[in-house]
């Protein structure tokens, strides 16, 4: 069983729709990060959370630690969007980290 | 804002030989790590690095890799005779006040 398990897997939106990415965990974690890969493949990160909830700009991350999982939302959503985003937990600081297997996100003009 | 540095950006090679991919990590970074993608997979760990020498390896680090910190400042990976199923996009990163990854090298073994 993989200890990160995103859904989607695959999404495609509207320019302008309002997308949620999921993602599961079944580790303790110290924290967990939302990462942003483009198709070239260099890797951004976006959040790094260990509880409620980061914004920014047009983003915006949450975590519940009790339930294991966490979102992310992306509000007015733009063709530039279009990426993999990908969830992976950290069990400790400055441990390894455990990537989610992605979601490939789509906008359409 | 401080980036963690790879290079070179994309490698061919022939089976066989021996690449070093290369990263600088943010300076006052003291954990540094190496990741390999496979294309179409997710992301993986290979090795994470502190003190000088290696706190944790995945099965995939085998007797072919091996990481160094040769100067104080580049932290390298290298893969002594590489295999067609070397051919991935590799990660560095570098953890401290914040974790960090390098843009990635495409290294491609023909």
């Amino acid at each position: 069983k993989n200890e990160v398990e995103q859904s989607p897997q695959n999404l495609t939106a509207q320019e302008g729709e309002f997308i949620t990415i999921n993602c599961s965990y079944s580790v303790g974690i110290s924290a967990l990060h939302w990462l942003q890969q483009h198709p070239g493949g260099g890797i951004v990160s976006l959040f790094m959370l260990s509880s409620g909830k980061k914004k920014h700009g047009r983003l915006i991350a949450t975590i519940n630690i009790q339930e294991k999982h966490s979102s992310l939302h992306i509000t007015a959503s733009h063709p530039r969007d279009s990426a993999v985003y990908i969830c992976a937990a950290m069990k400790t600081s400055y441990d390894k980290v455990i990537f989610g297997p992605g979601t490939s996100l789509s906008v359409i003009p | 804002e401080p980036e963690v540095t790879q290079t070179p950006s994309h490698q061919v090679t022939q089976m066989g030989q021996e690449v070093i991919l290369r990263c600088v990590p943010i300076s006052n970074h003291l954990y540094f790590y190496w990741y390999r993608q496979i294309l179409g997979q997710k992301v993986e760990f290979l090795v994470s690095f502190y003190n000088n020498e290696i706190s944790e390896k995945s099965e995939i680090f085998d007797d072919q890799f091996s990481v160094e910190r040769p100067d104080g400042s580049n932290f390298t990976l290298k893969i002594r005779s590489t295999k067609l199923e070397d051919s991935a996009m590799y990660f560095c990163a570098s953890g401290g006040t914040r974790y960090t990854f390098g843009s990635g090298t495409r290294l491609t073994v023909v």
